[in-house]
């Protein structure tokens, strides 16, 4: 089955600096690949995701990037701000349906944005 | 009220006892999951109903025993836990089953004495 590992797991940065989560998976038939935010107390929520058709999306401050030869994708926040604080999980679907019950998430990393 | 709606937020419960949870959707989907999270590991699908019909069951242990009487409601009857049941439920809920994105509810923080 598919595995998803998620790096780094804790990640601290100064307000106004960039963060950078990068998660890798195993099966090259997956081709969904979602980005989760769950804030302290709160239920994971949809912040952007990617299919395999597309190499980067961006969505304001957000931008995911996917290398599929790699079997790699990552999530990059720009000009991050203390709001940004949070876990943030990845996932990866397969197959080409990109149901939810085929999800893969990752362990997750906790953001810190310092002020 | 709107999205997706669990209760009780805490629990705490001995290994004896039976509880349930409940999840309510306002979101006219017809795709309902159970998630549990433990602490540092990835989210674990537990049950998926798609119109009220069980469609998946990851290896739950019988002790926990899902319920879906509408496409608006789940349950996850708990009897006879064991400490290490202890974790956050997540419900969540979907358009439809071939649907990625999940809407999440704030979840139900169990502990099993």
């Amino acid at each position: 089955g598919e595995n998803v590992e998620q790096h780094p797991s804790t990640l601290s940065v100064q307000e106004g600096d960039s963060a950078v989560i990068k998660c890798t998976y195993s099966d090259s038939a997956s081709n969904y690949f979602p980005w989760y935010k769950q804030e302290l107390g709160k239920g994971p929520q949809l912040i952007i995701d990617i299919r395999s058709n597309v190499g980067e999306k961006k969505d304001q401050r957000i931008a995911v990037t996917l290398n599929k030869t790699a079997k790699h994708f990552s999530l990059h926040i720009t000009e991050t701000q203390p709001e940004d604080s949070a876990v943030y999980f990845c996932a990866a679907s397969h197959p080409d349906s990109g149901s939810a019950r085929q999800l893969t998430f990752g362990s997750g990393t906790q953001l810190t944005v310092l002020p | 009220e709107t999205g997706v709606t669990q209760t009780p937020r805490h629990l705490v419960m001995g290994m004896t006892n039976k509880k349930s949870l409940k999840c309510e959707q306002h979101l006219g989907h017809n795709a309902m999951y159970w998630y549990k999270q433990s602490a540092k590991k990835p989210l674990e699908l537990m049950f998926v109903y798609s119109l009220e019909e069980r469609v998946e069951n990851n290896s739950v242990p019988s002790r926990f025993s899902p319920e879906c009487p509408n496409s608006s409601h789940l349950f996850l009857h708990l009897h006879t836990l064991q400490p290490e049941d202890s974790a956050l439920y997540l419900c969540a809920s979907s358009p439809h089953i071939k649907t990625g994105e999940l809407f999440f509810g704030e979840g139900s923080r169990l502990t099993v004495l």
